[in-house]
């Protein structure tokens, strides 16, 4: 069954401080992995989308990591400010997207 | 980056009366348009998938005679919740992809819909 769990499930952080959030996946077949942020009431938006050979890919203060091998991929936000406060979202890609439930980050003053 | 928009943002209706939603691709043509919905605190569904000029294609579970989709251009899909009841109080999210099954998708910004 293709499945796309997250970790952890919600997270709040301090402004200024780094965070990484985890994406595992079990998707067959694997066509690419997107990370998105999404906004209260409002739809995903993109930040990085990454291919089978790709390892790293950064947008800005964001940095996704992909290991195909071990499926798991990372998002790390570096010096977080208020406005990263969202969802964000690991969405694996076969022939449909596969959503992962998301985590749920609140940065604090 | 592709504009998707939706309209309306927000709905409030009476149980038993039909809501509307349009979903318009701004810059592209989007030959697939997807609909799905979200439940508080829970990831995005898919309820169905619809390409320009042909039937959507719903998942499983989903009524395709209570969730109308019409993709009558490359540019608009609408969603018509027939005889809503409280129960499909959601947000509905649309996205659409531009070509081939390698598009990327853009999604719109959602439709809150409340049924009292």
């Amino acid at each position: 069954k293709n499945q796309v769990e997250q970790s952890p499930q919600s997270l709040i952080i301090l402004e200024g401080k780094n965070c990484t959030l985890q994406c595992n996946y079990t998707v067959s077949p694997f066509s690419n992995l997107r990370w998105y942020k999404q906004d209260t009431g409002r739809g995903p938006v993109s930040l990085t989308i990454m291919t089978f050979s790709e390892n790293t890919k950064s947008n800005g203060r964001y940095t996704a990591t992909l290991d195909a091998d071990t499926k798991q991929s990372s998002l790390h936000i570096t010096a977080s400010q208020l406005s990263d406060s969202a969802s964000y979202i690991c969405v694996v890609r076969t022939d449909k997207l596969i959503f992962g439930t998301g985590t749920r980050l609140q940065v604090f003053p | 980056g592709a504009v998707v928009s939706q309209h309306p943002s927000r709905v409030i209706c009476k149980s038993g009366t039909s809501v509307k939603i349009e979903c318009r691709s701004l810059d592209f043509q989007a030959t697939t348009m997807f609909w799905y919905r979200q439940f508080p605190k829970q990831s995005l569904m898919l309820m169905a998938t619809s390409n320009e000029g042909s039937k959507a294609t719903y998942e499983q579970g989903v009524e395709k005679d209570k969730f109308l989709i019409n993709h009558a251009s490359l540019t608009l899909s609408t969603l018509t919740v027939t005889s809503a009841h409280p129960e499909d109080s959601s947000f509905y999210i649309c996205s659409a992809r531009a070509s081939g099954g390698a598009g990327e998708q853009f999604f719109g910004p959602g439709t809150r819909l409340t049924v009292l």
